[in-house]
């Protein structure tokens, strides 16, 4: 499967403030998608990055809070925006690669604190 | 639509057996199992397709019934890795995109 590198691991911030996610993977993939996990919590999806255009949001998510990028097949950016202490929270890329019915990896993930 | 899993957690000891459970209201496309251990990154486990399918490997394996709603995972002859707690992703179109249950937290006692 392909390697998913996930900068920066952790990161304290204070409110108010935004820190941007990269996600880069290792051989070109069909599919990036990024996911939040509240601590204890399920997977939930933020958004589909798609390659060359706008990303797809889920319910609930928003592109001026969670702007996203995908300039490649290979590399995408998250970016918490105007952050609270309610973003805290780990946030996961994940990667489908090519061919038919592939699963998701996921990268180590963002742990990331607001202040 | 979010899965639901059963049981929420699981306390075991070496050498038992362990069976967990994801339920959908509507037919499914697809269903991955992951594990995740504390701190780490979800690990995928196997993804059924078929109704009727099984498919495992060493003690770890996975059923989805016949009408695609219902996935099960089960874990034999449980080491102290098996430890994490296991989520199933389920799909409905092959967009690739999953919804994950709540998971199911796996622990295993010497």
């Amino acid at each position: 499967s392909a390697v998913i590198s996930q900068k920066p691991s952790r990161d304290i911030c204070q409110r108010g403030t935004s820190l941007t996610i990269q996600c880069q993977v290792d051989s070109q993939v069909t599919m990036m998608f990024w996911y939040r996990q509240q601590p204890g919590q399920s997977l939930t999806l933020i958004a589909t990055a798609n390659q060359g255009s706008e990303a797809t949001y889920e319910s609930g998510f928003v592109i001026d809070k969670f702007p996203i990028s995908r300039p490649n097949l290979t590399f995408s950016t998250l970016t918490v925006s105007n952050m609270s202490p309610e973003d805290s929270s780990i946030y996961l890329c994940s990667v489908v690669g090519t061919g038919f019915d592939q699963p998701q990896h996921f990268g180590d993930g963002t742990r990331l604190s607001i202040l | 639509q979010q899965p639901v899993q059963s049981p929420q957690a699981v306390i075991l000891r070496e050498g038992e057996d362990a069976v967990i459970n994801c339920s959908s209201s509507k037919a499914l496309y697809s269903v991955h199992w992951y594990r995740q251990k504390h701190g780490e990154a979800p690990v995928f486990l196997m993804i059924l397709l078929k109704g009727g399918e099984q498919k495992g490997h060493d003690k770890i394996s996975a059923s989805f019934n016949e009408k695609k709603q219902q996935s099960s995972l089960y874990l034999t002859a449980s080491q102290l890795s098996y430890s994490g707690t296991y989520f199933c992703g389920t799909s409905n179109t092959n967009a690739g995109k999953s919804t994950f249950g709540d998971g199911t937290t796996l622990t295993v006692k010497p």
